[in-house]
């Protein structure tokens, strides 16, 4: 089956840096996604990476290395609206994919 | 016009009733999936549909019943629920079933089954 793990809660400041892991194994590899969710609404599209390395998207970056099974999404200069669940989910195939359970990050005043 | 759209947007039911959740979405996409999101749970993959053909059944109970009349909607019939139903539905979609396309999804279904 498929195992994918992040952290349950992360809580940060206003203005800081949060940095969100994810581990995976899984049967096949074929890119792995971040999305953010707001309580109450639909997941929305962060990131994708199916290369090694960093893809850098405002204030949004995400890191990965495919033989580690490993995966961050990074969050700079916390707003706000950042508060949300972080998502990440791996494609094992040409469609399919399998999520982590989700990281709840709250931003403090 | 939003993307995604499901209807409705909350839904409560007795375990003997039958209730349709409904998804379209407006982005020309081919492929169509519904999912379940139980809390700190993951998403949980139940059924998807590319070029109107049912590709996965992802060992879902068969109270649960699929239906994708074309490739811009997407409906999910439900009868006979137990209590452990009761999740948010989502409805997702992406340009194919392959290449590196996202799956865009709407704001869900909020399930209460009692």
């Amino acid at each position: 089956g498929q195992n994918i793990d992040q952290p349950t809660e992360m809580t940060a400041t206003e203005g800081a840096i949060v940095q969100i892991n994810c581990t995976y194994q899984t049967s096949g590899f074929n890119g792995l996604f971040w999305y953010q969710q707001h309580a109450g609404e639909a997941p929305t599209f962060l990131s994708y990476n199916v290369l090694d390395g960093l893809e850098e998207k405002g204030r949004f970056s995400s890191f990965l290395s495919r033989s580690k099974g490993y995966s961050y999404l990074l969050l700079k200069e916390l707003q706000m609206k950042d508060s949300a669940s972080y998502l990440c989910a791996v494609r094992d195939g040409d469609y399919k994919l399998s999520f982590g359970a989700g990281t709840t990050v709250t931003v403090r005043a | 016009e939003t993307g995604v759209t499901q209807t409705p947007r909350h839904l409560v039911m007795g375990m003997t009733n039958k209730k349709s959740l409904k998804c379209e979405q407006h982005l020309g996409h081919n492929a169509m999936y519904w999912y379940k999101q139980s809390a700190k749970k993951p998403l949980e993959l139940m059924f998807v549909y590319s070029l109107e053909e049912r590709v996965e059944n992802n060992s879902v109970p068969s109270r649960f019943s699929p239906e994708c009349p074309n490739s811009s909607h997407l409906f999910l019939h439900l009868h006979t629920l137990q209590p452990e139903d009761s999740a948010l539905y989502l409805c997702a979609s992406s340009q194919d079933r392959q290449g590196a396309e996202t799956q865009y999804f709407g704001p869900g279904t909020r399930l209460l089954v009692l």
